[in-house]
């Protein structure tokens, strides 16, 4: 079966420093990987995606992921954050197999930045 | 950019009532998704349905629950009789029909559902 792992439930950051949000998965079939962003009272945005090619990989709003299929990890990254990226963010997988388009989520990172 | 909606955002039912939760997927999209999220838990994947009919389903969809495509446009969730653990918020997903390869979900804003 597969699983999602978000290492950490609460980041603080404090404005324009760097931040790296931690994912990890578990599958036995290769997977496709993405991250959303859930802003307070909103739904859930795609920030990236991660399908096949170069293993890092560009998203909205500045944020970055690199793939690590050795270590089975996308984690998600962003040089310099802004007070606007205060938001909740969950790793997802999809099974790479055709059929199955289900989305696994991990229990998300509550990513709070201070001025 | 078109996105997907969801009505009611709010709603509130007594235990046993039926409700029926509907969603605007983008309008070329030809896959649709329910997930729920109960307060402060992950997010779930409910059902998805393709074609008319429904192409995969998780263990918490159960006879309580069903789907339906009633017009060119709408995607409705209909809980039966609702219990005080079905109190969740319920995402409808959308996707375009692009092969397993391409296919990304876009997600709704949600609706919160309160049975008391």
């Amino acid at each position: 079966a597969q699983s999602v792992t978000q290492l950490d439930s609460q980041v603080p950051v404090f404005e324009e420093a760097p931040v790296e949000l931690r994912c990890n998965y578990s599958s036995s079939v290769s997977v496709y990987l993405f991250w959303y962003v859930q802003y307070p009272n909103q739904g859930l945005q795609l920030l990236l995606k991660y399908l096949s090619g170069s293993t890092l990989v560009k998203g909205i709003n500045g944020f970055e992921a690199e793939f690590n299929k050795s270590q089975t990890s996308f984690h998600l990254r962003k040089p310099s954050v802004h007070i606007s990226d205060t938001a909740e963010y969950f790793c997802a997988v999809r099974l790479f197999s055709g059929g199955y388009n289900k989305l696994i989520f991990g229990a998300g990172t509550r990513l709070a930045v201070h001025p | 950019e078109p996105e997907v909606t969801q009505t009611p955002s709010h709603q509130v039912t007594q235990m046993g009532q039926e409700v029926i939760l509907r969603c605007v997927p983008i309008s070329n999209h030809l896959y649709f998704y329910w997930y729920r999220q109960i307060l402060g838990q992950k997010v779930e994947f409910l059902v998805s349905f393709y074609n008319n009919e429904i192409s995969e389903k998780s263990e918490i969809f159960d006879d309580q629950f069903s789907v339906e495509r009633p017009d060119g446009s709408n995607f409705t969730l209909k809980i039966r009789s609702t219990k005080l653990e079905d109190s969740a918020m319920y995402f409808c997903a959308s996707s375009e029909d692009l092969g397993a390869y391409q296919e990304t979900q876009y997600f709704g804003p949600g609706t919160r559902l309160l049975v008391l």
